[in-house]
């Protein structure tokens, strides 16, 4: 239980192009997730707290216009890295919250989403 | 602000060794207190938690008790697997305004089991 979902594995894409990522909690209802990046052998970073039916609230030094983040319904976020460029080839991973039923001060992580900007 | 610092890594042992990893954290109040893994190119496992003082959380043959006193919550796992070799951080809670947690990470680390 406490499934989290994350689509695509891993893209390719060229510089210039917008690249959409999808997070979604399969078996739960989250009101919050969570968005973080993650450099080779490094920690995760927090870029982006996703709340339902409201705004993101982005980290400091996160660019809000470059990564965009619509948490459309209580399963799933999305992160849409616009205009990419080669800067921004990272592993992406998102994470959520139960709202019920579940520990809901636990996170519960995504496979992961690992983008090659070429 | 709340923190959590980790032993740096790499830790290499071999099959069956005694493994400890220390964290140790700097909070406000009492915040949970995690251990979660990463296997190589996947998301993060939830291993252990604990929420509150002298709190052992076990899985998997891992443990990790919530020591206030020394503000630690060290994992520790008595016979190491190859299986095992991924990277662990320990992480605590931090709760917001809205109600939601979020994770404050220490920098992981890799552990390498060799047979």
């Amino acid at each position: 239980g406490a499934v989290v979902s994350q689509h695509p594995s891993r893209v390719i894409c060229k510089s210039g192009t917008s690249v959409k990522i999808e997070c979604r909690s399969l078996d739960f209802q989250a009101t919050t997730m969570f968005w973080y990046r993650q450099f080779p052998k490094q920690s995760l970073m927090l870029m982006a707290t996703s709340n339902e039916g409201s705004k993101a609230t982005y980290e400091q030094g996160v660019e809000k216009d470059k990564f965009l983040i619509n948490h459309a319904s209580l399963t799933l976020s999305t992160l849409t890295v616009t205009s990419a460029h080669p800067e921004d080839s990272s592993f992406y991973i998102c994470s959520a919250n139960p709202q019920s039923g579940w520990d809901q001060e636990t996170q519960y992580f995504g496979p992961g989403t690992r983008l090659l900007v070429l | 602000g709340n923190s959590v610092t980790q032993m740096e890594g790499p830790v290499t042992l071999s099959e069956e060794a005694f493994l400890t990893i220390n964290c140790t954290y700097t909070a406000t109040g009492y915040p949970s207190l995690f251990w979660y893994v990463q296997y190589p190119g996947e998301g993060l496992q939830l291993l252990l938690k604990a929420t509150k003082a002298d709190d052992k959380g076990s899985n998997k043959g891992f443990e990790a008790t919530y020591r206030k006193e020394t503000t630690s919550f060290h994992l520790e796992k008595g016979s190491v697997q190859v299986s095992d070799s991924a990277v662990y951080f320990c992480a605590l809670s931090d709760q917001r305004r809205n109600s939601s947690y979020k994770l404050i990470f220490g920098s992981g680390t890799r552990l390498l089991v060799r047979p």
